[in-house]
């Protein structure tokens, strides 16, 4: 299953509100995962199942959708959110990622 | 602390060989699926490997197949990776991670990573 990723760059201030599209290449229900990554550091969890925050995650993420077409939001970007974003289909195997979306500061 | 420790990564030679292992802490690995993820400098994740809780089940990429094998020790809660015939596309940062499941599934959390180079 091929995840696709729009867009794969993007440039936004402090306060704006972002909103990252997966499109996935069959229905994978709810089977859908994003993480943020920062440069040399490892992945980290931030949804699941789509729409579930993951704990510790700070409620301005947010993740919708189910099937083909799935959504992340950050309400309000942060400094620390300025990070490359990846979702994640593990509805078969392999758990194919999405080719990811980086964050920067305009 | 729920902790993964990647180490074994290195400069080897195409054609060579090298082990990852994958310490883990924490919480009780052997009710765990666990799996490898890599990524090449400057690119994206790509999924590598994976293993069920008692080591019965195991998948590959296709990439990799033939080449590297996965493994793990539960009484050692330690999770292996072993790579021959590696290639010049091999060369990545490699990350274990744990597989959860609660309503979905996820990878949480993943270790620091480990880099492997193979380059003559």
């Amino acid at each position: 299953i091929q995840l696709t990723q729009s867009p794969s760059f993007l440039s936004a201030s402090v306060g704006d509100r972002v909103t990252v599209t997966c499109r996935a290449s069959q229905a994978i229900s709810s089977y859908l995962a994003w993480y943020q990554q920062i440069p040399g550091k490892a992945p980290n969890l931030l949804i699941y199942a789509a729409s579930t925050l993951q704990s510790g995650v700070p409620s301005r993420f947010s993740g919708s959708g189910s099937g083909t077409d799935f959504t992340l939001t950050i309400s309000g970007l942060q400094p620390e959110d300025f990070a490359t974003y990846y979702c994640q289909q593990l509805s078969s195997v392999p758990p194919t990622f999405g080719g990811g979306t980086k964050v920067e500061i305009k | 602390e729920v902790q993964l420790v990647e180490s074994g990564g290195g400069l080897v030679q195409p054609g060579g060989s090298l082990r990852l292992s994958c310490a883990a802490s924490g919480f009780t690995f052997r009710s765990y699926w666990m799996h490898w993820v890599r990524q090449a400098p400057g690119k994206g994740l790509v999924w590598v490997s994976r293993i069920n809780n008692d080591g019965s089940s195991i998948s590959y990429a296709d990439s990799v197949k033939g080449r590297f094998t996965i493994s793990r020790d539960n009484a050692k809660n330690t999770l292996y990776l072993q790579m021959n015939s590696l290639r010049a596309e091999d060369t990545a940062v490699y990350f274990c991670a744990r597989e959860g499941y609660s309503s979905g599934y996820w990878f949480d959390p993943w270790g620091q990573g480990t880099l492997v180079t193979v380059s003559s």
